[in-house]
């Protein structure tokens, strides 16, 4: 079964700090992996997938293949990262997205 | 360009009754999925629909369900409500392009209380 997993409901950190939101997913072949933020009084929306290897807002994620992770790095915390996270798998052929639990994250000034 | 539509905001129904949810598109997107955010338990997977047909299902009894329209605009209709059905419901649809057909828009959701 197609599973994601995020350890940490919160995760509380203070500005400038280095932040990682932990993402383990469940699935045997190769899934698209996204993260999700929500901010306060706002819709869900996309902050990265892998396939881009990109950085958005000076997040990071990494595919590890062999540890079936997908973590979220920022080396420094900022204030208006504060929000809910979460992580999610698109198995090719199941046709949804899975979500883990999400993360609420929230940087102490 | 106009995001993804949901109605209403809010809506509160007495347990046993029956409630209609409506979710338009971004334009252009065929894709329309239906999720239901529980406090504490994330987002769950309720329905896909696309082209008009139901293509995916998640773990909720038959009393949740819905159809899409031929101008790609959905409804999910849940019957019999009852107590733990209290939720938000986020509606998010996807384009038809193999780049963006991952990439799900998000509506506001609508907030259904039931007592």
């Amino acid at each position: 079964a197609q599973r994601v997993t995020q350890p940490e409901k919160l995760l509380s950190v203070f500005k400038g700090a280095p932040v990682e939101l932990k993402c383990n997913y469940s699935y045997s072949g190769s899934p698209e992996l996204f993260w999700y933020v929500q901010y306060s009084r706002q819709r869900l929306q996309l902050l990265l997938r892998h396939i881009s290897r990109e950085s958005i807002k000076g997040f990071t994620a990494d595919l590890n293949k062999g540890e079936t992770s997908f973590h979220l790095k920022k080396p420094f915390a900022q204030e208006e990262d504060s929000a809910m996270y979460y992580c999610a798998l698109f198995p090719p052929g199941a046709q949804k997205l899975v979500f883990g639990q999400g993360t609420r994250l929230t940087i102490n000034p | 360009e106009a995001g993804v539509t949901q109605s209403p905001t809010h809506l509160i129904k007495t347990r046993g009754q029956q409630a209609t949810l409506r979710c338009s598109p971004i334009s252009g997107h065929t894709s329309v999925y239906w999720y239901q955010q529980a406090l504490g338990l994330g987002l769950q997977f309720l329905l896909w629909y696309d082209e008009g047909e139901e293509r995916n299902r998640g773990n909720f009894p038959p009393r949740f369900s819905g159809r899409q329209f031929p101008n790609y605009s959905s409804e999910l209709n849940v019957n019999a409500l009852e107590l733990e059905d209290s939720a938000l419901y986020l509606c998010a649809s996807t384009g038809n392009l193999y780049l963006t057909r991952t990439e799900a828009f998000f509506g506001q959701g609508t907030r259904l209380t039931v007592v």
